[in-house]
């Protein structure tokens, strides 16, 4: 079955970095595009960042632009996003989704927390 | 960028109740617009797909329309189970865009 495991979040204080992986299996990775979305808290969904199934094409949300980057690796079957000059406002679940139009399978998040 | 108005923020209904909820767009979408019902500390479930598309296994109570700029979700006998928040979303391409979602309660 599909499955897409979130990893990386955690406690990070302003202006430092982090990497979230989404580990995915049950499918053919490659042939699928993939998302970041993230819930801050008591907050509704934001789309964050998302990539073609080559990895060619990458589209980002104006509010992390510059800061946050998406890539993936189609040999390891893992989604990243690097996230930079992060912000308290950058504190949220983060979700990553598979799909190119709509998101059908979801993983189950993970928490980042930019407080200093 | 496409915006998404979706209202209203929340709503109180009994079981049995039927629900609408409407989203606009900043500019035309044709029908690029799908829904989604999320409940806390899961992960967001798809409904309907392509403005009203049910998603397989969704119960026909759920419907959509629109297409354009306005779009509308219906929850008909609204079950104890749906009460959740509920989002639209937009796709241009890789470029997505959420509602702010509605959360529906129990009255």
């Amino acid at each position: 079955q599909v499955q897409l495991v979130e990893s990386g979040g955690g406690v990070v204080q302003p202006g430092r970095s982090l990497r979230l992986s989404c580990a995915a299996s049950g499918f053919t990775f490659s042939s699928y595009a993939l998302h970041w979305v993230r819930q801050a808290p008591g907050k509704g969904l934001e789309w964050v960042a998302g990539i073609s199934y080559g990895g060619d094409n990458k589209y980002s949300a104006h509010s992390v632009k510059g800061r946050f980057t998406i890539s993936r690796d189609n040999s390891k079957k893992i989604l990243y996003l690097q996230m930079n000059s992060l912000r308290v406002e950058d504190t949220a679940v983060y979700y990553c989704a598979r799909g190119q139009q709509w998101l059908y399978y979801w993983g189950q998040g993970t928490l980042v927390t930019v407080s200093s | 960028d496409i915006q998404m108005t979706q209202s209203p923020l929340s709503l109180s209904a009994s079981v049995g109740d039927r629900v609408t909820i409407t989203c606009q767009a900043s500019q035309d979408i044709a029908n690029y617009l799908n829904w989604y019902q999320h409940k806390p500390g899961k992960a967001p479930n798809l409904l309907i797909y392509e403005a009203s598309n049910l998603e397989t296994g969704v119960p026909s109570r759920f419907s959509g329309s629109g297409s354009g700029t306005d779009f509308t979700f219906t929850i008909s006998n609204l079950q104890p189970e749906d009460f959740a928040t509920y989002f639209c979303q937009q796709y241009d391409n890789l470029s997505l865009t959420f509602g702010g979602g509605t959360k529906v309660e129990i009255k």
